[in-house]
């Protein structure tokens, strides 16, 4: 039972315009979520994080949003990048300090 | 800053061998580091968490015979898959937290070592 989905395996999007990834998660614990991005033969690299306690958090061209009675969260990238074509993970937690469950992915494609 | 090392990032082994799999931090001290594991359009699935100089803390379903976990120092752990056999071929990743920065969730990864298990 796979605990946070990311619906999306792929996205493909204009340099420019704005790229959205989604996340869902069943387990209402989760209160703690994070995006990852990696890009080939690199690990994960951490991108931005946001807590039950916010429905936003903002960092530059990248915006998340929690909407916990839908059990939804979404990344925002805005303008696109060609380099930020990479693969999106979802992360979610059930607190600081507490082990994470990752998403599958999304592969993110920013089109020149 | 926060660089970690995995070695080696690729490995083909027979059946039946024993496989070693260092996970490093360069710049910082890890008091925690984890050990990941990825099957083909999956999540990644923890399998073990580790932390210096005790015994890892293995998820349900991880074999703790299987999957030797040693973390000697703060800036070295190893993986190692004991006899492995071609159900072990997978893509294992490992991760480590800052001293002091776990409770933010933040994890550094290494790349990643693809086993294939002839």
């Amino acid at each position: 039972d796979q605990q946070v989905k990311q619906n999306s395996p792929s996205l493909s999007v204009q340099e420019g315009r704005i790229s959205i990834l989604n996340c869902d998660y069943t387990n209402s614990m989760f209160d703690y979520f994070l995006w990852y991005k990696k890009y080939p033969a690199e690990g994960p690299t951490f991108l931005i994080s946001i807590s039950s306690i916010k429905d936003k958090n903002e960092d530059g061209r990248f915006t998340v949003f929690l909407n916990k009675s839908a059990k939804h969260l979404s990344l925002h990238i805005v303008p696109s990048q060609p380099g930020d074509s990479a693969v999106y993970f979802c992360a979610a937690s059930k607190g600081y300090g507490q082990n994470f469950v990752f998403g599958p992915g999304t592969r993110l494609s920013v089109l020149p | 800053g926060a660089v970690v090392s995995q070695h080696p990032s690729r490995v083909i082994c027979k059946s039946g061998t024993s496989v070693k799999i260092e996970c490093r931090s360069l710049d910082f001290q890890a008091t925690t580091m984890f050990w990941y594991r990825q099957f083909p359009k999956k999540s990644l699935m923890l399998m073990a968490t580790s932390n210096e100089g005790s015994k890892a803390t293995y998820e349900q379903g991880v074999e703790k015979d299987k999957f030797l976990i040693n973390h000697a120092s703060l800036t070295l752990s190893t993986l190692t898959v004991t006899s492995a056999h071609p159900e072990d071929s997978s893509f294992y990743i490992c991760s480590a937290s800052i001293a002091g920065d776990s409770a933010k969730n933040i994890q550094y990864f290494g790349a990643g070592t693809r086993l294939s298990v002839l």
